[in-house]
C-alpha cells in the first residue's frame, strides 16, 4: 500500500513569486493535514482538508492557502513568497474520523521549499 | 491553545542502554499522543501512540506511558541500537475536532553511540 506522496521533493522560488505543493494521501483516506518544519519553529500545523472543506486551520496568514479535491488529493498553495517561507512542507493523511475513535495520522516525505 | 514541552533536547546514550524522553502537554482535553521518528531528510514516522483512556503501551523495544493527572508522557527505548538514532518529536491532538491537528514538541537529537 502505498503511503503518504508528496511533489515536488525539492524546487527553488524567488522571493513574490507564488508556489503550489501537492500531496496524495494514502488510499483510502479521507483527511489531509498540512504542516510547516523549520529550524527556529519546528513543526507547525497549517491546516485540515475533510471531505472538500477544510476542518481545522492554524495561525498562518492568508498567503497560505489550500483545496482538497474529490479524490482526497491535495495542494497547498503560498503565494507572495518570503524568505521566511523557506521550510520543508509535510503532508499527512489519515482516514478521517477522530483520534479517540483510532484515526492514526501518517506523514509524507514532504516537500522542501527554498526561497531565494 | 495546547502547548507541548519537550526534554530533553540532545540525548547521547551507549548502545544498549535505555533511552527516555519527556513531553507535557498543557490542554487536560487532548486525548491522543503519537511519538514520531524523523531522520535526515525524511517525512515523521510513526513510531508509536497512546490514548487517553490507555496508562501504558509497548511495541517490542519501545513502550509510551501516559500520566493524564500531571499532563505528562513518555517514550522510553530499551536495549537501543545506532538505527535508533534520529530526532524524536512528541505530539498532542487537542480539541475541539480532535482529528488530524497535532501540536508537536520542539523534538529530541538522539544519538546511540557505538
Amino acid at each position: 500500500k502505498a503511503g503518504v506522496t508528496q511533489t515536488p521533493r525539492y524546487l527553488i522560488k524567488t522571493r513574490g513569486q507564488q508556489v503550489t505543493l501537492s500531496c496524495s494521501p494514502i488510499s483510502g483516506h479521507r483527511s489531509v493535514s498540512w504542516y510547516q518544519q523549520t529550524p527556529g519553529q519546528g513543526l507547525q500545523f497549517l491546516f485540515e482538508y475533510f471531505s472538500e472543506t477544510q476542518r481545522n486551520k492554524g495561525n498562518f496568514p492568508g498567503r497560505f492557502s489550500g483545496r482538497q479535491f474529490s479524490n482526497s488529493r491535495s495542494e497547498m498553495n503560498v503565494s507572495t513568497l518570503e524568505l521566511g517561507d523557506s521550510a520543508l512542507y509535510l503532508c499527512a493523511s489519515s482516514l478521517g474520523g477522530t483520534v479517540s475513535s483510532g484515526n492514526t495520522i501518517y506523514f509524507g516525505e514532504g516537500s522542501w521549499l527554498t526561497v531565494v | 491553545g495546547e502547548n507541548v514541552e519537550q526534554h530533553p533536547s540532545t540525548l547521547s546514550v551507549q548502545e544498549g542502554d535505555s533511552a527516555v524522553i519527556k513531553c507535557t502537554y498543557s490542554d487536560s482535553a487532548s486525548n491522543y499522543f503519537p511519538w514520531y521518528k524523523q531522520e535526515l531528510g525524511k517525512g515523521p514516522q510513526l513510531i508509536i501512540d497512546i490514548r487517553s483512556n490507555v496508562g501504558e503501551k509497548k511495541d517490542q523495544r519501545i513502550a509510551v506511558t501516559l500520566n493524564k493527572t500531571a499532563k505528562h508522557f513518555s517514550l522510553h527505548i530499551t536495549e537501543t541500537q545506532p538505527e535508533d538514532s534520529a530526532v524524536y518529536f512528541c505530539a498532542a491532538s487537542p480539541p475541539p475536532g480532535n482529528t488530524g491537528k497535532l501540536i508537536f514538541g520542539q523534538g529530541t537529537t538522539l544519538q546511540v553511540k557505538p
